[in-house]
């Protein structure tokens, strides 16, 4: 069966950097786009970017441009988020989800969510 | 960028219909795609594709997309429906992933 597996939450100071694991499990890893997406306390859904597992290639929010650093490790079917220069505001729960593309593409697995707390 | 509208909460008694609309412009010409979200959990799909189910979602859970609107319609409520609800398209302009704001569905 599918499965994501995020790394555990974190704290870290402002101006730290964070960077969150998503290890896939059950399913080819190169196969599918992998999203990003955060959520910060008592908010909505903010899609940060993508990453191709199978290229390395990426598209980040233009939000996040500059900040964010998606890679991936295909020899344990793991992927990466990094988020530099935090901000209090960067307090978030992390997501990764995979991309499923027929039709059109939708997340249809998600990872647990990985906490990240950012506070001085 | 793209925008999608969401009304912030939506009630409705046991047994009866919800309606939770997401408004676009043009979103008819989309696909849109939405996630169920209980507190403290992970977002889950509920529909793709305007109005395809996964596997495991009761057809109490169905779709339409037309015009500037996108619905998500539940029937026959439970309180195990009650959750936060997100609508998602991609913005082929922008090739970024745009959610809605969610709304909250109260049952009363």
């Amino acid at each position: 069966q599918v499965q994501l597996v995020q790394s555990g939450a974190e704290v870290k100071k402002p101006g730290a950097s964070v960077k969150v694991s998503c290890k896939a499990s059950g399913y080819t890893f190169t196969g599918y786009y992998m999203h990003w997406v955060r959520q910060a306390p008592g908010q909505g859904l903010e899609w940060m970017g993508r990453i191709n597992p199978n290229s390395g290639g990426t598209n980040y929010a233009q939000k996040f441009q500059g900040r964010v650093t998606m890679t991936r490790d295909t020899s344990i079917s793991t992927a990466y988020m990094e988020l530099s220069r935090l901000r209090s505001d960067d307090t978030a729960v992390y997501y990764c989800a995979r991309v499923y593309c027929e039709v059109s593409c939708y997340e249809d697995y998600w990872g647990q969510g990985t906490l990240v707390t950012v506070s001085s | 960028s793209y925008v999608l509208t969401q009304p912030p909460s939506v009630s409705v008694a046991p047994g009866q219909t919800a309606r939770i609309t997401c408004g676009g412009n043009n979103i008819g010409s989309k696909s849109v795609h939405w996630y169920q979200q209980k507190p403290g959990q992970a977002p889950v799909l509920v529909v793709y594709d305007d109005s395809d189910r996964p596997s495991g979602i009761p057809e109490r859970f169905s779709g339409s997309n037309s015009g500037n609107t996108a619905t998500l319609t539940i029937s026959r409520v439970e309180a195990g429906d009650e959750a936060d609800y997100y609508c998602q398209v991609w913005d082929s302009s922008s090739d970024y992933v745009v959610f809605g704001g969610g709304t909250k569905l109260t049952v009363l």
